[in-house]
């Protein structure tokens, strides 16, 4: 298994572009997430789903827009880039069944600069 | 608001001496309590924890949750090198099914392992 892949890997903007940065995670997990986490910081959480279909707002959801239209694949979307949009990305997933908690697992993150 | 405060924020130790870090933690409903190891990259899981005075341990590492104080630590014993990375703290809630896995992350210590 791959477990969680996040591409790209480092990506510069300008001011206004747009992007989608991808996650893909194999494991077969119905829960996925994205976080950012900016320097000195723990992570936020800016957008989840549960299942293919479905997805709710976390954190610091402003600026960003998600979909997920498979299990195994949840895009965040950035329509209009920003500075303060500069932070590392992390993609996660994990499995939960009803109420059981199952440890989240991390892709290897994106780390995006808007200048 | 979910809040999770970690302390301290940075720690510099010496190979073989042993160290305490700690998180508290306030949460509405509480479900569980992780600890994650970062070492430059991807977050990986340390612990779980859901009751309290259950201590978890792996090797060196070893972790307890007090529900009654809200805290937990987490203890390293004889620490090498390797065990330098960011240590992050994080609750999720019991608030729903759709919910219950969202992590809540404190800022993490940087702890540094000299030799």
């Amino acid at each position: 298994n791959a477990g969680v892949t996040q591409t790209p890997k480092f990506r510069i903007l300008k001011i206004g572009q747009s992007m989608t940065l991808q996650c893909t995670q194999d494991m077969n997990h119905n829960y996925m997430y994205w976080y950012r986490q900016d320097p000195g910081m723990g992570l936020k959480l800016i957008y989840y789903s549960v299942g293919a279909g479905i997805t709710d707002k976390g954190e610091v959801p402003n600026g960003y827009n998600v979909s997920r239209s498979t299990t195994e694949d949840f895009p965040l979307r950035l329509e209009l880039a920003a500075p303060s949009q500069t932070s590392v990305y992390f993609c996660a997933s994990s499995y939960s069944l009803g109420t059981s908690v199952r440890e989240q697992y991390f892709g290897p993150g994106t780390r995006l600069t808007v200048t | 608001e979910d809040k999770v405060v970690q302390s301290p924020l940075s720690l510099v130790v010496h190979e073989g001496d042993t160290v305490t870090l700690n998180c508290s933690y306030e949460v509405t409903n509480f479900r569980s309590l992780l600890w994650y190891k970062q070492e430059k990259k991807a977050p990986t899981f340390l612990f779980m924890l859901t009751s309290s005075g259950i201590e978890k341990k792996s090797g060196r590492l070893s972790s307890i949750l007090d529900k009654k104080e809200l805290f937990s630590i987490l203890n390293i014993t004889a620490t090498q090198t390797g065990d330098s990375a960011v240590y992050l703290c994080a609750v999720t809630p019991l608030r729903g099914e759709t919910s219950g896995s969202r992590l809540t992350f404190g800022e993490g210590t940087q702890l540094t392992v000299n030799p």
